[in-house]
């Protein structure tokens, strides 16, 4: 079935520095999304991708869309305290439709002040 | 703004026990999802629902059903609980399929 992986899976940054989360699907995807999930809540959606090479920037956040549609990335630049949580890049099983999301393995951030 | 609601937040129930989740999506969403989530793992994709038939199923174990009613809330029956059921349970809604998510606070069901 389809395996989506995530790199790293922890990192620790001082407050100020860049954080990149790299996600990397076995199948081509029609779409991607990103969530960001804080200790305790619940995943909450920041960003679908569909185009292929596709860049999106939400302020200190950019995400992009592999040439290939099958890897995507997010950047955050300049990392805040209230940026800590793991952050899952979710995309659709293609084998079965678009009801059917596969998570991640997702990338947990730590923000030291 | 309306929300997806989950009930109950937090559940106690004994191995082989029955559990029943229930899930209000966000009015006017058609699709429902529900996802598992272990401690320190990913969400896991169980079931889907669009227009209150099932769409997709995933790792769902065979002791659980989920279906979606009429209002378009959808309920998730545990039956013959085990420890390892033991999850944060998430459901979430969507306008149409591959449209943004929306995810419920979840339902922590501890079993015993």
């Amino acid at each position: 079935g389809q395996q989506v992986m995530q790199i790293p899976q922890y990192q620790h940054v001082q407050e100020g520095e860049d954080f990149t989360t790299y996600c990397n699907s076995s199948t081509t995807l029609s779409n991607i999304q990103w969530y960001k999930q804080r200790p305790g809540g619940h995943p909450v959606f920041l960003i679908q991708l569909v185009k292929s090479g596709e860049v999106k920037k939400q302020k200190r956040l950019t995400f992009q869309f592999g040439e290939a549609k099958k890897n995507s990335s997010l950047h955050i630049t300049a990392t805040q305290t209230t940026d800590v949580g793991t952050y899952f890049c979710a995309g659709p099983d293609g084998t079965s439709g678009t009801y059917k999301y596969i998570f991640g393995t997702g990338t947990r951030l730590k923000v030291l002040a | 703004a309306a929300g997806v609601i989950q009930s109950p937040r937090h559940l106690i129930k004994e191995k082989r026990e029955t559990a029943t989740l229930k899930c209000y999506p966000i009015p006017r969403h058609d699709t429902v999802y529900w996802y598992q989530q272990g401690p320190g793992q990913d969400p896991q994709f169980l079931i889907s629902f669009y227009e209150k038939m099932q769409s997709d199923k995933g790792s769902i174990p065979d002791r659980f059903s989920a279906q979606q009613f009429s209002d378009y809330h959808s309920e998730l029956n545990m039956s013959s609980l085990e420890l390892g059921d033991s999850a944060l349970y998430f459901c979430a809604s969507s306008d149409d399929a591959g449209q943004e998510a929306f995810f419920g606070q979840g339902t922590r069901l501890t079993v015993v």
